[in-house]
């Protein structure tokens, strides 16, 4: 079975400073990682995944995300926060039980940006 | 062109009523996946059909069912509905089954059950 693990449910950042979201994953195979970012009443939407091949990913909107197997983490930065990165934001592994097909969410990390 | 689209956005029922929700894939899209997400939590995937077949279930109960129709939209169907269905209900499409194919989400439909 797979799990995610996000450590802080809130993180606090001002405007302009480092954003680091972190992530532990468990899986018996090999994973797929993903970080999602949802804003108030909408879907989720796709920051960045990793698959195989490089391990530092670059996503959207200066996110980037480094799988490092020896410490089963997937933590999500970007160098310097705006106000618009304000959101909900959700580090997933696929669901290797069901083929690599479903993906298995973590509780979730709520970033505020103070001005 | 047009995201993923879910319908209704919103409902209200009660405890022991049914309730369907409606899904239409990005045009091409041939695969189409559900996701509970209550309060707090991040989503817990339900189902996951393929050409009109399901190919991937989550661990809920048999009260939960859905289907995918020709044109890949997709209904999710929730029997004697319980206080604890009560949550954000996400659709995402795909092109395929792997997860190589981005999966993109709608907007949601938010169930309370009172």
């Amino acid at each position: 079975a797979q799990s995610v693990t996000q450590l802080g449910s809130h993180v606090s950042v001002s405007e302009g400073a480092l954003v680091l979201l972190r992530c532990n994953y468990s899986s018996s195979v090999p994973p797929y990682l993903f970080w999602y970012v949802q804003y108030p009443n909408q879907g989720l939407q796709l920051l960045l995944k990793y698959t195989t091949g490089a391990t530092l990913v670059k996503g959207i909107n200066g996110f980037e995300a480094e799988f490092k197997k020896s410490e089963t983490s997937f933590h999500l930065t970007k160098p310097s926060a705006h106000m618009s990165d304000a959101a909900e934001y959700f580090c997933a592994v696929s669901a290797g039980d069901t083929g690599r097909r479903a993906l298995t969410f973590g509780s979730g990390t709520r970033l505020q940006v103070q001005p | 062109d047009a995201g993923v689209t879910q319908s209704p956005t919103h409902l209200i029922k009660t405890r022991g009523q049914h309730v369907t929700l409606r899904c239409s894939p990005i045009s091409g899209h041939k695969s189409v996946s559900w996701y509970q997400q209550v309060l707090g939590q991040g989503p817990q995937f339900i189902f996951q059909y393929y050409e009109k077949e399901e190919r991937g279930r989550g661990n809920f109960p048999d009260r939960f069912s859905a289907r995918q129709f020709p044109n890949y939209s997709s209904e999710l169907n929730v029997n004697a509905l319980l206080l604890g269905d009560s949550a954000l209900y996400l659709c995402a499409s795909s092109q395929g089954l792997a997860l190589t194919y981005e999966q993109y989400f709608g907007p949601g439909t938010r169930l309370t059950v009172t």
